[in-house]
C-alpha cells in the first residue's frame, strides 16, 4: 500500500540548469498537488492537476516553472534555468476523486532542491 | 490579511499535559480544515480533519471548529515526547481544491 512517491529525494543543480521533480500519487488517487516550502516559511500551493489537465496553477511562478500529469506515468514539476531562490523543499500531495466536502491530501516525502 | 494565521510562538508543555494550538482563517466560505504534523526535515502528515462546527476527537487529538469566529484549534491530550513537532493548520477554500497553510506552531514536549 504505497503512499505518494517522489524522486529524487535530494537534487543539486547549478544556476541555469534544469530541475525535474517526479511524483507518483497514491494508487487510485487522481488528483495531484505541488507545494513549495522555503526555509522558515510555510507551505505554499503551486499547482493542482488531474490526469492530462492543469486545474489550478494560480500559485505557479509565471516564468521557468511548468507542471504536467500525463495519462501514463508520474506528475512532473519542471524548473528551467534554476536560480538560488528556487532552493526549497518541493512536496507533492495526492487526493482521491473529490466527493462531498472533504479534500484530504496526503503528502509525499518531498524533493529537497539545492541550487549552487 | 493572511489566509491562515497561526500566531503563537513555540509551545513547551510537560509530558502528560495538554497542548493547545489555535488557528484563524480569513475566507468565511472555507469548507474543510486540516491539521498536519511535520517533524523536522520530514513531510507533513495528516492527523485530523474537520468540516462541521463543534468538536471531533481521534485518540489523544481533538479538533474544534467555530465557523462564526473563523477559528479552528487542536488539542493534544497526554502529550508525549513523540508529539514534539511543528503543527500546520490548513484550510480548503470555497470553490477550489488547494490548501492554504499557516506557518505552523512548534510544540516541544518536555519529559
Amino acid at each position: 500500500n504505497a503512499g505518494v512517491m517522489q524522486n529524487p529525494r535530494h537534487l543539486v543543480r547549478r544556476r541555469g540548469q534544469e530541475a525535474r521533480l517526479r511524483c507518483s500519487p497514491v494508487k487510485g488517487h487522481s488528483h495531484v498537488y505541488w507545494y513549495r516550502q522555503l526555509p522558515e516559511e510555510g507551505l505554499k500551493f503551486m499547482v493542482y492537476l488531474q490526469k492530462e489537465n492543469i486545474i489550478d496553477e494560480s500559485g505557479m511562478p509565471k516564468e521557468r516553472f511548468s507542471a504536467e500529469f500525463p495519462k501514463e506515468g508520474p506528475s512532473i514539476l519542471r524548473i528551467q534555468q534554476v536560480v538560488r531562490g528556487d532552493s526549497a523543499a518541493y512536496f507533492c500531495a495526492s487526493s482521491p476523486p473529490i466527493g462531498g466536502q472533504n479534500n484530504e491530501q496526503f503528502f509525499g516525502p518531498g524533493t529537497r532542491l539545492t541550487v549552487l | 490579511q493572511k489566509e491562515v494565521e497561526q500566531n503563537s510562538g513555540p509551545l513547551s508543555v510537560p509530558e502528560g499535559a495538554i497542548a493547545s494550538l489555535n488557528c484563524t482563517y480569513s475566507d468565511r466560505g472555507s469548507q474543510s480544515f486540516f491539521w498536519y504534523r511535520q517533524y523536522s526535515g520530514k513531510s507533513p502528515e495528516l492527523i485530523m480533519f474537520i468540516y462541521s462546527n463543534g468538536d471531533k476527537e481521534d485518540g489523544r487529538f481533538t479538533a474544534q471548529l467555530n465557523k462564526a469566529s473563523q477559528y479552528v484549534s487542536l488539542l493534544i491530550r497526554d502529550s508525549q515526547p513523540s508529539d514534539s513537532a511543528t503543527y500546520l493548520c490548513a484550510v480548503n477554500g470555497r470553490g477550489n481544491n488547494r490548501l492554504a497553510f499557516g506557518k505552523g506552531n512548534q510544540v516541544v514536549v518536555i519529559p
